[in-house]
């Protein structure tokens, strides 16, 4: 089955204690990148990579990391996470470019930084 | 930059009824539209999309959208909604800026089904 797997799925976490969330897609798409959804705002670009090893920022992309070592995952670092961090995360991939652009979404990460 | 806007943040419907919910979009150039749906609890899912050709499209459960370019608009409708329509809907526009080929999304309309 065609999907993208995020995990975790729930955290909470500290102030300042760095966090991993992963993103695996099994549907060999060049472009993947990273959302955060807050109320009010829809989702909001954070990341994005167009291939193995080419990352760039996105709209949002102050207090996170990401690397692109393999094409199939693409996780999202908070090294010192904040409370303003606090929010729904989607991790994306897409074969890109023009008329392949239909996204395929994980099930989304809820992280609570207290 | 592109902008979308989904001015009805909220909008209550009986079930059965017809819906529509708005979606207007800038763009100076071809861009191609999304509409996702979020059921709760779980990420977006394509319900339609506009790449070219016919301004009416058709997706899964019976929605529909109409591109018009002259009111940059692409509106959601349903003929007769269901229970099980009760989600938050997205529309979204692609831009391409630097080889990213990125999704901008409007704020979200949230669907309640009236029983």
């Amino acid at each position: 089955e065609a999907q993208v797997t995020q995990n975790p799925r729930y955290l909470i976490t500290v102030t300042g204690k760095k966090l991993t969330v992963t993103c695996s897609q099994n549907m060999n798409h060049e472009y993947m990148s990273w959302y955060r959804q807050d109320p009010g705002l829809g989702l909001r670009q954070i990341y994005y990579s167009m291939n193995v090893e080419v990352t760039d920022k996105g709209d949002v992309p102050e207090g996170y990391k990401v690397s692109r070592k393999e094409k199939r995952n693409f996780p999202l670092i908070l090294e010192s996470p904040s409370p303003n961090q606090t929010s729904l995360y989607f991790c994306a991939s897409s074969y890109g470019r023009g008329i392949n652009t239909e996204a395929f979404f994980g099930q989304g990460t809820r992280l609570t930084v207290v | 930059a592109q902008s979308v806007t989904q001015l009805d943040s909220q909008v209550p419907v009986f079930e059965e009824a017809p819906v529509e919910l708005r979606c207007n979009y800038s763009s100076s150039v071809s861009v191609y539209l999304f509409w996702y749906v979020q059921y709760p609890n779980q990420g977006l899912q394509l319900l339609l999309k506009y790449l070219s050709g016919s301004t009416l499209v058709k997706g899964i459960n019976g929605f529909e959208a109409e591109f018009n370019k002259s009111q940059t608009s692409f509106h959601l409708r349903k003929p007769s909604v269901h229970i099980s329509d009760t989600a938050e809907y997205f529309c979204a526009v692609s831009e391409t800026f630097r080889g990213n080929e990125k999704l901008t999304f409007g704020t979200g309309t949230r669907l309640t089904i009236i029983p």
